[in-house]
């Protein structure tokens, strides 16, 4: 069955770094699109970017270009999301999804969210 | 951008109910929308896509219709595990933006 499994929760202090982890199995790795999204406190969902497994291509939200990278370790069936000068409203879940259809930017299957906090 | 505006933001109903959300953008998006459901402290599961097109494994009491910019979601016969909050989504080839949700909450 298909499965995202996302790495553990982070706090880190405004300014720094974080990389969350998404690895992937029970489909062909390099087939899907893998998306990342972020949810805030009792807020809706914000697209953050996404990564073609296969290809190695990526793209950001223009809101997140610069601060935001995505890579994948085709080797592990892993993709990492790195954001940097991390500032408190950064604090939130972050989800990776894969995108169910070429084309078409929507999600059949979530990871089970990784929290990030930022506070000093 | 486009924008999505749910309604309404929060809707009380009992099991048995046949409930209604609407989902409005405030451009042309075609048949290019999703609904989730988000059970709290969980991720979101895909319910509909292509405004009408049901997920698999995905209860026959969800449905979708709509197009261009009004779209709605309906649950019949609300069921004890449909008390969640409901989120829709406008996509198209490179991104996505999503509506504020819609909880339903036990009467």
């Amino acid at each position: 069955q298909v499965q995202l499994v996302q790495s553990g929760t982070e706090v880190k202090k405004p300014g720094a770094s974080v990389k969350v982890s998404c690895k992937a199995s029970g489909y062909p790795f390099s087939d899907y699109a893998l998306h990342w999204v972020r949810q805030a406190p009792g807020q809706t969902f914000e697209l953050m970017g996404w990564i073609n497994p296969g290809s190695g291509n990526t793209r950001s939200s223009q809101k997140f270009q610069g601060r935001v990278t995505i890579t994948r370790d085709t080797s592990a069936s892993t993709v990492y999301m790195e954001m940097s000068s991390l500032r408190s409203e950064d604090t939130a879940l972050y989800y990776c999804a894969r995108q169910k259809r070429n084309g078409y930017v929507f999600f059949d299957f979530w990871g089970q969210g990784t929290l990030v906090t930022v506070s000093s | 951008d486009i924008q999505l505006t749910q309604s309404p933001s929060t809707l009380s109903a009992s099991v048995g109910d046949r409930v209604t959300i609407t989902c409005r953008a405030n451009q042309n998006i075609g048949r290019w929308l999703a609904w989730y459901q988000q059970k709290p402290g969980k991720a979101p599961d895909l319910l509909i896509y292509k405004a009408s097109s049901l997920e698999s494994g995905v209860p026959s009491r969800f449905s979708g219709t709509g197009s261009g910019t009004e779209f709605t979601l309906t649950i019949d016969s609300l069921q004890p595990d449909d008390f969640s909050t409901y989120y829709c989504q406008q996509y198209d080839t490179y991104s996505g933006t999503f509506g504020e949700g819609t909880k339903v909450e036990i009467k």
